[in-house]
């Protein structure tokens, strides 16, 4: 089945380490995005892809950087964590066309990165 | 500044009776209105969504009721069944990028 993977589903680091989430899709979708879930914020964009050679900040950008290596790969990079990036991260992906789906823009996510920063 | 309003927080209900979940937005220039249902554990998936001129549709148990003039919409889950627990999310689309809601947490008690 086409899948949006994402590793690692958890990981606990230490306050001014970097580290890489990593996103992968076999969904042939052009657009992929990047959400961090608070408890009482919901999902709040970070950043997102419209194709290879477009990257765009979201609403939270700051502290993160992303990398698409490729259609299928979109990388999220927190240089130097900081506590309060602690939070659940997932990683979606759209068709805005709908073809496949019949709805407009549906987003499917990845199954989430647990992150704790000590 | 949260542009999508969702309550209530959370909402327990009986097995068999309707969950009602509340969402309002600021922004006119949202186009589209899903609702993402998320299961502990997993990912958000869609459950139903809308267009902006249609005030109501239904999928099985699941209806959105949309009012344009209030920039209000709400979730009604029909006959509530223990396994719709749930984390609901409303949101609203705008340039292919979705502003989600703060989430509401449904409990269906058997």
């Amino acid at each position: 089945d086409a899948d949006v993977t994402q590793t690692p589903r958890n990981r606990i680091t230490k306050t001014g380490k970097r580290i890489m989430l990593e996103c992968s899709q076999t969904k042939g979708h052009d657009r992929m995005y990047w959400y961090r879930q608070d408890p009482g914020l919901g999902l709040r964009l970070i950043y997102y892809s419209f194709d290879v050679k477009d990257i765009n900040k979201g609403e939270i950008s700051d502290g993160y950087s992303v990398s698409r290596q490729a259609q299928a790969k979109f990388s999220l990079s927190l240089e130097s964590a900081i506590p309060n990036q602690t939070a659940l991260y997932f990683c979606a992906t759209s068709d805005p066309s709908g073809r496949a789906t019949g709805s407009y823009n549906e987003q499917f996510f990845g199954p989430g990165t647990r992150l704790t920063v000590l | 500044q949260q542009q999508v309003k969702q309550s209530p927080q959370s909402l327990i209900v009986q097995k068999g009776g309707i969950s009602i979940i509340n969402c309002a937005y600021e922004n006119t220039a949202f186009d589209y209105f899903p609702w993402y249902q998320q299961f502990p554990g997993k990912g958000p998936a869609l459950l139903i969504a809308i267009r902006p001129d249609v005030s109501e549709k239904k999928e099985g148990r699941f209806t959105i009721s949309f009012n344009k003039s209030a920039k209000q919409f709400s979730l009604h889950i029909m006959d509530s069944q223990p396994g719709d627990s749930a984390t609901y999310f409303c949101a609203a689309n705008s340039g292919s990028r979705l502003t989600f809601g703060e989430g509401t947490q449904l409990t269906v008690n058997p």
